[in-house]
This record gives C-alpha cells, structure tokens and sequence, in this order.
C-alpha cells in the first residue's frame, strides 16, 4: 500500500500568509522524502528534500519540517504567491525500493 | 539543466488503435526510466520501470502486454498503449534520475494527455 498520505486534499490561503502542507508516512518509508510541486497539466518539478538525519532543511521561501516521532512532515510556503497554486505532493522510496512513491497530494489555492 | 523530454504532450486516438509515447533524457545518460500514470485530481501511480537493454518491471496490475515498454537507448524510453480503450485516458509521466548530486531526485517530464475516443 501507499507508504505515504496526505491530511488534507485541499488548502486554501491569502496571497502573502504563509502555507503549511502535511503529509504523515508509514514504517514502509524510506530515510528520504522530497517534495514535488504540480502545475495543472504539467509534470512534478522537484521542490525540496530531506533525509531522517535532519528535522529541518530550508530553501528559497519553503522549509520542510520533519518529525520523525509522529512520521510526520510539513512544507511551510512562506509568503505565498498566486503563482504558488498547485498541486503538492510528498514522495519517498520505500525501504528496499529503488521507486518513488506519492501521497495523495494537497491543492493549494491562493486568493489574492 | 537535465531536462526530461516527453512526446506528444497531447494525443487523441480512436479506440483500439496504438499510441506511442516517448520519453527522453536531454544531456544525460538514464539507464532507468519510471513510467507514471495519473488519474484526474489523483497522485501519481507508478506503472513501471523502464530498463535500459532489458525488460521493464511492471508494477502489480498493470497488464504489460497492453503498455508496451521499450528502453532500447540510454536516452530514450517508450510507453506504447496497445488497443487503447476509453479507460486507458490518462495523464501519462516519465521520470529519471539525473546523474550526481541529488540523484535521488526523479526529474519528470510534462506528461502526455490521452484521451481515448
């Protein structure tokens, strides 16, 4: 089965708050999860990554948290811009697995 | 940088005919490509991994005599539907891993819409 899942399917914020998505995994899920962002009609573009040895890795406006006591892990969109409206999705291999697999994904909507 | 290219970005076809789509890696070499199909408002589903000189591995429930996979370069992936039916419409996506630093990443190409008539 899936070895990672999102809370929410969708997320809806005003341009210039600062967006949290979720994503919890199972024991099936590698030491490494990336972050994809999707734009309609287009492919995942690569946003993020963390390994299990760090709790927090930061990059242009976006930070994922990771909490590896919950299996749990966030990317905080800071600012957020009409252009940031898409789909989300965290993604892992699972342990002994050379493929990626996806959670379910979080539509993002920003409102200006 | 490392580009994934993806041929046709949108095809429509009568029933029970072929479609042919391609997957290239620009300026890198893949030894392996991963095909992904998704449904509308849905995650990416991973159907198989293509193998450069070999056969793909097909993910379980996914028929490889209906999605034909074919690695026959290191640059160059196919995914043929065979007999496409309305149910075969799908966003299909191809992805590799680019050599290096961060390799764990899957770079994906834009995907190719099919729409079955």
């Amino acid at each position: 089965g899936e070895s990672v899942g999102l809370h929410l399917p969708t997320l809806s914020v005003q341009e210039g708050d600062n967006s949290i998505i979720n994503c919890a995994y199972s024991n099936s899920a590698s030491d490494y999860f990336i972050w994809y962002k999707q734009e309609s009609g287009k492919g995942p573009q690569f946003i993020i990554d963390i390994r299990s040895n760090m709790d927090k890795r930061q990059g242009q406006r976006v930070t994922v948290l990771l909490n590896k006591t919950v299996k749990h892990l966030s990317l905080q969109i800071a600012a957020t811009q009409p252009g940031d409206s898409a789909v989300y999705f965290c993604a892992a291999y699972p342990h002994n697995n050379n493929d990626m697999r996806f959670g379910a994904g979080t539509r993002l909507t920003v409102k200006p | 940088g490392a580009v994934v290219s993806q041929h046709p970005s949108r095809v429509i076809c009568k029933s029970g005919t072929s479609v042919k789509i391609e997957c290239r890696s620009l300026d890198f070499q893949a030894t392996t490509m991963f095909w992904y199909r998704q449904f509308p408002k849905k995650s990416l589903m991973l159907m198989a991994t293509s193998n450069e000189g070999s056969k793909a591995t097909y993910e379980q429930g996914v028929e490889k005599d209906k999605f034909l996979i074919n690695h026959a370069s290191l640059t160059l992936s196919t995914l043929t539907v065979t007999s496409a039916h309305p149910e075969d419409s799908s966003f299909y996506i191809c992805s590799a891993r680019v050599p290096g630093p961060g390799a764990n990443v899957l770079t994906f190409g834009a995907g190719s819409r099919l729409t079955v008539l």
